[in-house]
């Protein structure tokens, strides 16, 4: 069975400090995606990165910034120079592949981030 | 290009009403998939859905939950006699099932039964 561990379940920082959020997972597949999504306040699931199984480099998007390791079944998540706007809870995700047409995803319990000023 | 919608936003039921849930998919998508987020915690897969079919319902509770996915409009998630426990928010993703791993999630539908 597929699984996705957050360990952290609340993190809090202050802002402009630089934070990681830890994602562990289990999976029998060798094709994979991995996510990760924000969810602030207001509740809805705000998408910021997918990463299949293939692909081990390591990804920058601003503040954001992923690493991914196979060897340890690891997609750490990581906010440099954080900022309130940041606060939310963050999930990460994993693929479940139906045969190759559609899949559903296993969520982690979500780490909480509160950034204060 | 609209994204997923969910009707309605918020939704509050008595002990042993009906509610339901309205989910349409983006414009092309024809795979839905329905999730559970119970206070929190996080999202429970639950049901998955192709045009009137259902693909796998292993997250579904045995009874009073049930989903359909007509040829003609939204998917529905009904749920019956509702009770405390199903207190939740319910959301709604769709795919084109082209590629396999991208789903667009919906704004949720968060229900509470008093």
């Amino acid at each position: 069975a597929q699984k996705v561990t957050q360990a952290q379940t609340e993190i809090s920082v202050v802002e402009k400090e630089d934070v990681t959020l830890d994602c562990v997972y289990e999976t029998r597949d060798t094709t994979y995606y991995l996510f990760w999504y924000k969810q602030p306040p207001s509740g809805e699931l705000v998408f910021l990165i997918r990463r299949n199984s293939f692909d081990e480099q390591n990804e920058i998007s601003g503040r954001y910034s992923w690493n991914f390791q196979k060897s340890t079944s690891s997609f750490n998540f990581t906010i440099t120079a954080s900022q309130v706007v940041d606060s939310a809870v963050y999930f990460c995700a994993l693929s479940e592949p139906y045969t190759g047409t559609a899949s559903k995803l296993t969520f982690g319990t979500g780490t909480r981030l509160q950034v204060t000023l | 290009n609209a994204g997923v919608m969910q009707n309605p936003r918020h939704l509050v039921r008595r002990r042993g009403q009906e509610a339901r849930l309205r989910c349409s998919p983006m414009k092309g998508h024809s795979h839905v998939y329905w999730y559970r987020q119970l206070p929190e915690e996080g999202l429970k897969f639950m049901v998955y859905l192709q045009k009137e079919n259902i693909i796998d319902e292993s997250g579904m509770p045995k009874e009073r939950f049930s989903a359909e996915f007509p040829k003609e409009g939204p998917s529905i998630l009904r749920i019956q006699q509702v009770v405390r426990g199903d207190s939740a928010a319910y959301f709604c993703a769709s795919s084109q099932g082209l590629d396999s791993y991208e789903q667009y999630f919906g704004p949720g539908t968060r229900l509470t039964v008093t």
